[in-house]
């Protein structure tokens, strides 16, 4: 079935540094979203990226997608203590009659001041 | 608050139970979509429905069932309960068929 890797599982940055998250599928996907989930509360939508090669941004954060449509990652600049949370891709893969939004393991991220 | 609504929020049972979770989308979204959080598996997608048929279909196992009722709100029924599905249950929901997906707060289920 359908999956979507993502690494690393878990990264400790000093406040300041730079954060990177991956994930890649091994089927074109149809689009990647992204979601955060703070401890303790639920998966916030970020933003979703639909033609290959995209680059988005939200202030600090860049996404971007892959050529192939396969892959994609997440680069936080300049952490803060704020950005603390799990980052989670999703794969959406375009069934017959629905869609099927697969999350990767997602990362953990932890932000020392 | 993303105005999808899960309930009960905590929900405690024994082993060999069964339970209903509630879940209700967001005004105007049609498609809704169940997924379990455990500490090791990340979030896993179970089951979609979309304006009250199935759509699509994880890795949801066979003592697990949920339908979409004609208001929209869906369930999620658990039965012959095991302590391995011990879980975050979360609902979210979208628009349409396809699209941003809006997560309740969730169900904090724990099988003893």
């Amino acid at each position: 079935g359908q999956q979507v890797m993502q690494i690393p599982q878990y990264q400790h940055v000093q406040e300041g540094e730079d954060f990177t998250t991956y994930c890649n599928s091994s089927t074109t996907l149809s689009n990647i979203q992204w979601y955060k989930q703070r401890p303790g509360g639920h998966p916030v939508f970020l933003i979703q990226l639909v033609k290959s090669g995209e680059v988005k941004k939200q202030k600090r954060l860049t996404f971007q997608f892959g050529e192939a449509k396969k892959n994609s990652s997440l680069h936080i600049t300049a952490t803060q203590t704020t950005d603390v949370g799990t980052y989670f891709c999703a794969g959406d893969w375009l069934m017959e009659y629905g869609n099927k939004l697969v999350f990767g393991a997602g990362t953990i991220l932890r932000v020392k001041s | 608050d993303s105005g999808v609504t899960q309930t009960p929020k905590h929900l405690i049972t024994a082993t060999g139970q069964r339970v209903t979770l509630r879940c209700s989308p967001r005004s105007g979204d049609l498609s809704v979509y169940w997924y379990q959080q455990s500490l090791d598996q990340g979030l896993q997608f179970l089951i979609q429905y979309y304006n009250g048929e199935e759509r699509a279909k994880g890795n949801i196992l066979e003592r697990f069932s949920a339908q979409q009722f004609p208001d929209l709100h869906s369930e999620l029924n658990l039965s012959s309960l095991e302590l391995g599905d011990s879980a975050l249950y979360f609902c979210a929901s979208s628009v349409e068929v396809r699209g941003t997906a809006f997560f309740g707060q969730g169900t904090r289920l724990t099988v003893v």
